[in-house]
């Protein structure tokens, strides 16, 4: 059965600063996603990992994934408040399913 | 362009009650997708339209929920009898072509939060 775990859950963090968030998955997938929500809105795609090594970078944030070590990366820069949200991993499963970690949720205090 | 639209927003029931649940998806998105997060935690597959046709619900919980999507179109979840575990938000989310079969991106609705109490 395909896991996956974010750490941290929780993170509160200055604006300026860099942070981490890791999604571990279980077993090797062709496709990982890294999802934002804000509260009571819907989930916003922000990037799709398609290959080892694959890394994307969209303003403050950059993902990157090594299948090898089972391992996604989401790294904020310069945090802002407008970060502020909780940020979602997924793995595809199969044909058309998504295994989802557990969320981060990210607040960014000036 | 309209986005996946989901009603209720919030939904409060007592316990043994039936709730539906709507979703409509971004015309001409033929698959639907169903996940939900109970308490905080991950959020979880439910089912999989394609069309009409329920191509997988192996995640559904049991006998309890019913997902339907009549005419292709916008889809409903119904609990029938609501229990307390069942408290969470629900999510719709749809896709065009083929889906993640493909490289097709999820679109996701901003869910409906039921509290069964």
């Amino acid at each position: 059965e395909l896991k996956v775990e974010q750490n941290p859950l929780f993170l509160s963090m200055q604006e300026g600063k860099n942070y981490t968030i890791y999604c571990n998955f279980s077993t090797t997938s062709d496709r990982l996603y890294w999802y934002r929500q804000d509260p009571g809105k819907s989930l916003e795609s922000l990037f799709v990992l398609l290959s080892n090594g694959a890394v994307k970078q969209e303003g403050r944030l950059m993902a990157s994934l090594d299948t090898k070590a089972r391992l996604s990366t989401l790294h904020i820069t310069a945090a802002v408040h407008d970060l502020s949200a909780t940020y979602f991993c997924a793995v595809k499963q199969g044909a058309q399913k998504l295994v989802f970690g557990q969320g981060t949720r990210l607040t960014i205090n000036p | 362009e309209a986005g996946v639209t989901q009603f209720p927003s919030h939904s409060v029931i007592e316990k043994g009650q039936t709730v539906t649940l709507r979703c409509d998806p971004i015309s001409g998105h033929d698959n639907l997708y169903w996940y939900r997060r109970v308490m905080g935690k991950e959020i979880k597959f439910l089912l999989h339209f394609v069309k009409e046709s329920k191509q997988d619900e192996s995640g559904m919980p049991n006998n309890r929920f019913l997902a339907e999507r009549t005419g292709g179109t916008y889809s409903t979840l119904k609990v029938q009898p609501a229990e307390l575990e069942d408290s969470g938000v629900y999510f719709c989310a749809s896709s065009q072509d083929y889906g993640l079969a493909t490289n097709e991106k999820l679109f996701f609705g901003s869910g409906t939060q039921l509290s069964v109490l």
